[in-house]
């Protein structure tokens, strides 16, 4: 059981334009929501992340948006570079528990120049 | 400063043979962990350790296992390799207790054939 879904699984997007990429989750446990970069033969890299106590946590072009009750949390990213392609993975961690990170399926942005 | 190393980059292996994936990282991180990363399903976590003499089992645990001898080594046994377990392999490791940024290796790429 997939315990955080992302959608889409591929997003194409113009040079200039809004990417976003979706995410839900069910357990209420969860405290921690990364986001994660990972191009091509690379390790995934740590984008941005929020807690659940904001709604909204902006970092430069990107910005994760945060809505508790409906337990969903979404990354966009404004003026979408061709350099910004790549597999963007969302996740969720509990507390207390140092490295246990449940992952998003991924999603593949293709920013066209 | 080299993070997280793994090795090897990539390895094939026959049904049934064994072998270690290394993971080593100089940060002096307490929590380190292995994920593995399979088309349309994100990472999934195998293992974690909170500090060394001290592992656990994560979503995938079946025909892996890990020791934490040192706090800055964290290998990865396959003990009787099957083709269910071709993935790409990454090590992780974060900083503390909590909710922390978790660093990537560059990943192993194995082959089960």
């Amino acid at each position: 059981q997939q315990q955080v879904k992302q959608s889409p699984q591929s997003l194409i997007v113009q040079k200039g334009g809004i990417s976003i990429i979706n995410c839900a989750y069910e357990n209420t446990a969860f405290d921690y929501f990364p986001w994660y970069q990972q191009f091509p033969g690379k390790g995934p890299a740590l984008l941005i992340a929020i807690r659940p106590d904001v709604s909204e946590k902006k970092e430069g072009r990107f910005t994760i948006s945060f809505n508790k009750s409906a337990k969903q949390f979404s990354l966009h990213i404004m003026d979408s570079q061709p350099g910004d392609s790549a597999t963007y993975f969302c996740a969720a961690s509990k507390g207390n528990t140092g490295n246990q990170f449940y992952f998003g399926t991924g999603t593949s942005l293709t920013v066209i120049p | 400063n080299a993070g997280v190393t793994q090795t090897p980059k990539f390895q094939v292996l026959k049904t049934g043979q064994s072998m270690t994936l290394q993971c080593a990282q100089d940060m002096n991180h307490e929590y380190m962990s292995w994920y593995r990363q399979d088309p349309g399903m994100g990472l999934r976590l195998i293992h974690y350790s909170v500090g060394a003499g001290i592992t656990d089992q994560g979503e995938v645990p079946n025909g892996y296992n890990v020791s934490r001898s040192t706090t800055e080594d964290f290998p990865l046994r396959l003990l009787s390799a099957a083709p269910s377990q071709t993935s790409v392999y990454f090590c992780a490791s974060s900083y503390s207790l909590g909710n922390t940024e978790a660093f990537f290796g560059q990943g192993t790429r194995l082959t089960v054939v």
